[in-house]
């Protein structure tokens, strides 16, 4: 079957930097996104990964590796506002999304 | 308007009752998508239709059924709902089904509960 996994819930820091990782196994690949999804509000692109290797964004960074079915969100610089849920999603041969189920992520002072 | 729209944002119902939820995307995308997120599990692709047609059924049961009457417009009629159906519905729309970086666009929600 097709999995999407990655950790339940973690905290951080303000001004600290944060990783949040995500393993997959789907019947095909084309594309990995991170979402970002406050309490209550609709999810919110964050990211876009088809290649391997680093995309940044601001604070906001993004790794694939297809070979290892691996992707992580890293954030700097962590604002109280990044407090959220981030989804990671695959999308499979077929084009359909695939979900984790999300990592709460909570900013401390 | 901008973006994903959806109404009711919050909704109530018996388990006798029949609603609807509404979505409008105002974005010129052809796909629009019906998912279902429940507390701490994965978002669950409902239906999924291009161009009006639904392209996508993932096994939902009947007493959710989809319309889409033009690319802009989404509905989902409930019937006989039961109290695990209580969840958040979302809407969501892209460019198409399918092809390279097709982000898809999501409206606030619905959030539903079934007594």
């Amino acid at each position: 079957g097709q999995n999407i996994d990655q950790p339940t819930e973690m905290t951080a820091t303000e001004g600290a930097i944060v990783q949040i990782n995500c393993t997959y196994q789907t019947s095909g690949f084309n594309g990995l996104f991170w979402y970002q999804q406050h309490a209550g509000e609709a999810p919110t692109f964050l990211s876009y990964n088809v290649l391997d290797g680093l995309e940044e964004k601001g604070r906001f960074s993004s790794f694939l590796s297809r070979s290892k079915g691996y992707s992580y969100l890293l954030l700097k610089e962590l604002q109280m506002k990044d407090s959220a849920s981030y989804l990671c999603a695959v999308m499979d041969s077929n084009y359909q999304l695939i979900w984790g189920a999300g990592t709460k992520l909570i900013i401390k002072p | 308007e901008t973006g994903v729209t959806q109404t009711p944002r919050h909704l109530v119902m018996g388990m006798t009752n029949k609603k609807s939820l509404k979505c409008e995307q105002h974005l010129g995308h052809n796909a629009m998508y019906w998912y279902k997120q429940s507390a701490k599990k994965p978002l669950e692709l409902m239906f999924v239709y291009s161009l009006e047609e639904r392209v996508e059924n993932n096994s939902v049961p009947s007493r959710f059924s989809p319309e889409c009457p033009n690319s802009s417009h989404l509905f989902l009629h409930l019937h006989t709902l039961q109290p695990e159906d209580s969840a958040l519905y979302l809407c969501a729309s892209s460019q198409s089904v399918g092809g390279d970086y097709n982000e898809q666009f999501f409206g606030p929600g619905t959030r539903l509960t079934v007594l």
